[in-house]
């Protein structure tokens, strides 16, 4: 256990829908990371929020979009999804925006219909 | 942004050494070298990080030559609990989080 909750654990939508998931990091970290991953592959990074603020973004679109709260958890938001959109999304916290391990959460495994 | 190779999958017995290579050709003066595994329907978890030569923790060891355009990770004597995806991320800061397709490690009793 990491100490990185992830919610909801499953989440199904219908295509053209918003989704909201949600990740509490662990005690004392200050930087979140989000990433995709679909079945068979590695995790994709999407974004990376640092007190409160995005801190690095990697290839995907502005329908993905993200917050920071001031007490370091974090929202990944996606709108009018896709069915590509499906895969699990997974949360990482760490100490700092640097080279810092990353302590994964369980992931959320969304899917689109 | 330093790009990873790494070999799909590979088979190895319980109770030997397993070494996965990493290629990083366009690894940068400041990039780091990390290793995560992870299991089917789990988050990565952290294995080990180095910049040079060798490091060494409680569950691996990671070797790094002078020109630094590869990385080897090795596990001693692995068990059937070993078997899972093992990433290699080369950067530092917000682009240390780039994974690859990983590789694939399969132990067999």
């Amino acid at each position: 256990e990491t100490g990185v909750t992830q919610s909801p654990t499953h989440l199904i939508k219908t295509r053209g829908q918003q989704v909201t998931l949600r990740c509490s990091s662990q005690s004392g970290h200050n930087t979140v990371s989000w990433y995709q991953q679909a079945l068979g592959q590695g995790p994709q990074f999407i974004f990376q929020y640092y007190r409160e603020e995005e801190n690095g973004r990697g290839n995907f679109p502005p329908r993905f979009s993200g917050l920071q709260f001031p007490n370091y958890s974090s929202e990944l938001n996606v709108n009018a999804l896709e069915l590509d959109d499906s895969a699990l999304y997974l949360c990482a916290s760490s100490r700092t925006s640097g080279r810092d391990e990353q302590y994964f959460g369980p992931g959320t495994r969304l899917t689109v219909t | 942004l330093a790009k990873t190779t790494q070999p799909i999958s590979m088979d190895s017995y319980e109770g030997q050494e397993v070494n996965i290579t990493c290629s990083h050709n366009n690894i940068a003066t400041n990039d780091y070298i990390t290793w995560y595994q992870q299991f089917p329907s789990q988050g990565p978890r952290f294995i080990i990080q180095g910049y040079k030569t060798k490091v060494t923790n409680e569950v691996a060891s990671l070797f790094i030559p002078a020109d630094r355009k590869s990385s080897t990770l090795s596990l001693p004597r692995v068990s059937l609990s070993d078997t899972a995806v093992y990433y290699c991320l080369v950067g530092g800061g917000a682009n240390n989080l780039f994974f690859g397709t990983g590789t694939r490690l399969t132990v067999i009793p």
